[in-house]
């Protein structure tokens, strides 16, 4: 099943905050974030495993509930460079990535 | 380090023809990931392969797709003959592993419009 990502889209000016939230119906192994400019291809941020590791760049945060199967996406003090669409992936535990429709961010001066 | 690469870029055929894509991993990176992504929408994988094996093709048209890995290196996915709704850009990707906590690395894509 194909987790579903809130909001669909968000615009935000530059220096404010956002969270971008990625939920599942199944019981998760892990969750990747990437973010993908347009016309340009995923870049990933973080992976976020079960039973707390993580793995990612040092200025995006994240968290992971594995009880509720959800994770949420951290923007803080946004720039302009921001801007994109951010997909998360759940791995559910047959192991298999499934990748949401993705949520838009804008970030305008 | 050098990316993943791709070719072509862009490709302009008509129905019923056909067309194959190349993709060269980062090296060392046993998996390989093709996907296809429709405007709008997140990509789904189309086939992955660890080494020259296929691990997942669960969602692969097979009727009209194939792909294979020669040497568990570079990739090859063809589509023959194409339809419509194959107009999309298909992204190679590859990491170490295959497990969860390996990131995946992009290529730039090709981008596909059946006429």
């Amino acid at each position: 099943q194909q987790p579903v990502q809130s909001p669909q889209a968000v615009i935000l000016r530059e220096g404010e905050d956002a969270v971008i939230n990625c939920s599942s119906s199944k019981a998760l192994y892990s969750v990747h974030w990437y973010r993908q400019k347009h016309g340009e291809a995923p870049v990933f941020l973080m992976i976020l495993l079960k039973g707390g590791e993580q793995k990612g760049h040092d200025k995006i945060s994240a968290s992971f509930n594995e009880k509720k199967q959800q994770s949420s996406l951290y923007l803080t003090a946004s720039q302009l460079s921001y801007s994109g669409t951010y997909f998360c992936g759940t791995e559910a535990l047959n192991r298999k990535l499934i990748w949401g429709l993705g949520t838009s961010l804008a970030v305008n001066p | 380090e050098a990316g993943v690469a791709q070719s072509p870029r862009y490709k302009i055929i008509e129905k019923r023809q056909s067309v194959a894509f190349w993709c060269n991993p980062i090296s060392g990176h046993a998996t390989l990931y093709w996907y296809q992504q429709i405007l709008g929408q997140g990509p789904k994988l189309l086939i992955q392969f660890q080494n020259n094996g296929v691990v997942d093709d669960s969602q692969l048209p097979k009727d009209r797709f194939s792909a294979e890995r020669l040497k568990g290196v570079d990739s090859t996915l063809k589509i023959q003959p194409a339809k419509l709704e194959d107009s999309a850009v298909y992204l190679c990707a590859s990491s170490l592993g295959t497990s969860g906590s390996h990131e995946q690395y992009f290529g730039p894509g090709t981008r596909l419009t059946v006429t």
